[in-house]
């Protein structure tokens, strides 16, 4: 079982549409949890940090469930821009060593 | 956000030729700088960590007698491919952090071994 599971995709939406993506991991030791993106030949970017009480920017919110080991993103009102893959990226601590990535949703969205 | 450069962006080499990665932290000192590797449609994969002043340490399965890696100043961190064979083809990333949880990645250098 990988440490971090994304479920690859692509997801392919029509703009405006909301999506939402799931990722789960297996350490319970975990300490810290983000959600990066990454566009095509490009480096990933973070895109926002997930709390326990789940929040939210703009128009996306992340939310953790601990007890489940559970983390989503959700995409409100999709737009062209937000094509990408969104990279679920588990920290047990605060060196990279302890980093683990998913291996990325792809998304695509459709004019 | 603190900026992680590499240069260069991309090269294509000769097999059994060796090809140096630059890795520069460009408003802040990291003691600590980390190389990943990236296949296509596959995720960043930790190589090695990278310590100013001591030797890299480096993840389970990666030759460090193949990857090179030398940290001489708090801005610098270098990777060299030795002996580089198509397979070696790949996205190289590194990333640093100017605090903890949080890694700025640099712009990537797209290694192509003919």
């Amino acid at each position: 079982r990988k440490e971090v599971e994304q479920d690859p995709g692509p997801f392919n939406v029509p703009e405006g549409a909301t999506v939402a993506f799931n990722c789960t991991y297996s350490n319970s030791a975990s300490q810290s949890f983000f959600w990066y993106r990454q566009d095509c030949r490009k480096e990933p970017k973070l895109l926002m940090s997930v709390y326990s009480s789940g929040n939210e920017d703009g128009r996306f919110t992340a939310q953790l469930n601990r007890a489940s080991q559970y983390i989503s993103l959700l995409i409100r009102d999709s737009k062209l821009s937000d094509s990408a893959t969104y990279l679920c990226v588990v920290s047990l601590g605060s060196s990279a060593s302890k980093i683990i990535f998913g291996s990325g949703t792809r998304l695509s969205i459709r004019p | 956000g603190a900026v992680v450069s590499q240069h260069p962006s991309w090269v294509i080499c000769k097999s059994g030729t060796s090809v140096k990665i630059e890795c520069r932290s460009l408003d802040f000192q990291a003691t600590t700088m980390f190389w990943y590797r990236q296949f296509p449609k596959q995720s960043l994969m930790l190589m090695a960590t990278s310590n100013e002043g001591s030797k890299a340490t480096y993840e389970q399965g990666v030759e460090k007698d193949k990857f090179l890696i030398n940290h001489a100043s708090l801005t610098l961190s270098t990777l060299t491919v030795t002996s580089a064979h198509p397979e070696d083809s790949s996205f190289y990333i590194c990333s640093a952090n100017d605090r903890p949880y949080e890694q700025y990645f640099g712009p990537g250098t797209r290694l192509t071994v003919t």
